[in-house]
């Protein structure tokens, strides 16, 4: 079954420090991956996407993401957090519609990250 | 300008009532979504319209009936509201609706039901 897993439910890091976020999914097919990012009251922001070529993908906001197939994850990396990083972050993957041929998402929990000054 | 657009922001009724959603989309996209987003943040999807056909229809209850009247529109009915259908609803639009493409997300709506 296809499913996306994001073992840290809440993370807490100190600004400045280092950020990375495990995405772990299910897929058996190739993934396509997504990170999206949700501020409070805010609906969702694409934050970097994941079809094919190189693994490690660029986003925005000083993010980036590494494909690793052996280990089927897709974790979420920022070198130095700001405090307007605070947010819930959603890994999804991209699957086929019981009906076939069309996208759609499936997330995982989501990530809460909180960040202290 | 707003790309994905939803109203109302906020929705609070009583059980029993009827209440629709609005999504309108200015990205020029062929396919339009909503999904559910419940009291833990997680979403799942429910439906997806392509060039006004149902596409995707994930196990919802027949309360709920998703119109799309055109191809920049899809709006969502729900009937005989429950207290479990209290939740934010986004609805979400991409260029095709393939693997590959970028869903962009309206703001949510918070459906209250009291």
């Amino acid at each position: 079954a296809q499913s996306v897993t994001q073992p840290d439910i809440h993370i807490t890091v100190s600004e400045g420090a280092s950020l990375e976020l495990r995405c772990n999914y299910s897929y058996g097919a190739t993934p396509y991956l997504f990170w999206y990012v949700q501020s409070p009251g805010q609906g969702l922001q694409l934050l970097l996407k994941y079809f094919s070529g190189d693994t490690l993908v660029q986003g925005i906001k000083g993010f980036e993401a590494e494909f690793k197939r052996s280990q089927s994850s897709f974790n979420l990396r920022k070198p130095s957090v700001h405090w307007s990083d605070a947010a819930e972050y959603f890994c999804a993957v991209g699957a086929r519609g019981l009906s076939g041929g069309y996208n759609k998402l499936i997330f995982g929990a989501g990530t809460r990250l909180a960040v202290h000054p | 300008d707003t790309a994905v657009s939803q109203t109302p922001k906020y929705l609070v009724t009583q059980m029993g009532n009827d209440k629709s959603i609005k999504c309108e989309q200015n990205l020029g996209h062929d396919t339009m979504y909503w999904y559910k987003q419940d009291s833990k943040k997680f979403l799942k999807i429910m439906f997806s319209y392509n060039n006004k056909e149902l596409i995707i229809n994930e196990t919802v209850p027949n309360r709920f009936s998703p119109k799309s009247p055109d191809k920049a529109h899809l709006n969502l009915h729900i009937n005989s509201l429950e207290l479990g259908d209290s939740a934010v609803y986004f609805c979400a639009s991409s260029q095709e609706g393939g693997h590959t493409d970028t869903q962009y997300f309206g703001p949510g709506t918070r459906l209250t039901v009291l």
